[in-house]
């Protein structure tokens, strides 16, 4: 079955805490896993992505870590701002194909 | 050009009525997607395009749903009899050429209510 699955659902924290969102799959023939943010409103925007080949990514304040054996990817923001309050996705890209399988969200409160 | 535009932002409609959306993608995109958003939810992929020819369907969309990118352009969305279970947000993206890194590119979303 062709899945993504997200957790929590929702999550508050302390400015400069460190937020983690998690994503599982069970399809192994994906070869692209994006994170989006979404602000009410708005369209989601591209935060950060990983290949499978590579364990880990920073951008900026943000990281994702990917455990392919685990068949698992998380999104960990750093030093978290207020302004990162929004309604994060992340995705999954099926290979060979442009079809893209989102998570359910996971809607973050940054209290300041 | 600075994004990926989409007209009209927000469409109320009675049930059994058609109706048509459009999106504008970033000008250079060859790639264009639609997907439908319910409240609470992460998108679902209906449609691909690349250039004018649609290359990946959703079983989402039903024959009451078509798409269309005539000239390798915008993109239009029908909905023919429309039903209340449509309403949702309805997001179009574009990305880049082949070789280049896969970056999405979202507009704001058309919200549809069918009442």
């Amino acid at each position: 079955q062709q899945q993504v699955k997200q957790s929590p659902q929702s999550l508050i924290v302390q400015k400069g805490g460190i937020p983690i969102i998690n994503c599982a799959y069970e399809n192994t023939a994906f070869d692209y896993f994006p994170w989006y943010q979404q602000f009410p409103g708005k369209g989601p925007a591209l935060l950060i992505a990983i290949r499978p080949d590579v364990s880990e990514k920073k951008e900026g304040r943000f990281t994702i870590s990917f455990n392919k054996s685990a068949k698992q990817f998380s999104l960990h923001i750093m030093d978290s701002q207020p302004g990162d309050s929004a309604t994060y996705f992340c995705a999954a890209k099926q290979a060979g194909t442009y079809k893209y399988i989102f998570g359910t969200g996971t809607r973050l409160k940054v209290l300041a | 050009d600075t994004g990926v535009s989409q007209d009209p932002r927000h469409k109320i409609t009675k049930r059994g009525q058609n109706v048509t959306f459009r999106c504008d993608p970033i000008s250079e995109h060859n790639r264009l997607y639609w997907y439908r958003q319910t409240l609470g939810q992460g998108p679902e992929f209906l449609t691909y395009f690349q250039n004018e020819a649609q290359l990946e369907k959703s079983r989402l969309l039903s024959d009451r749903f078509s798409a269309e990118r005539p000239k390798g352009s915008f993109s239009t969305l029908e909905i023919q009899r429309t039903e209340q279970g449509d309403s949702a947000m309805y997001l179009c993206a574009s990305s880049s050429p082949p070789g280049t890194q896969e970056t999405q590119y979202f507009g704001p979303g058309t919200r549809l209510l069918v009442l």
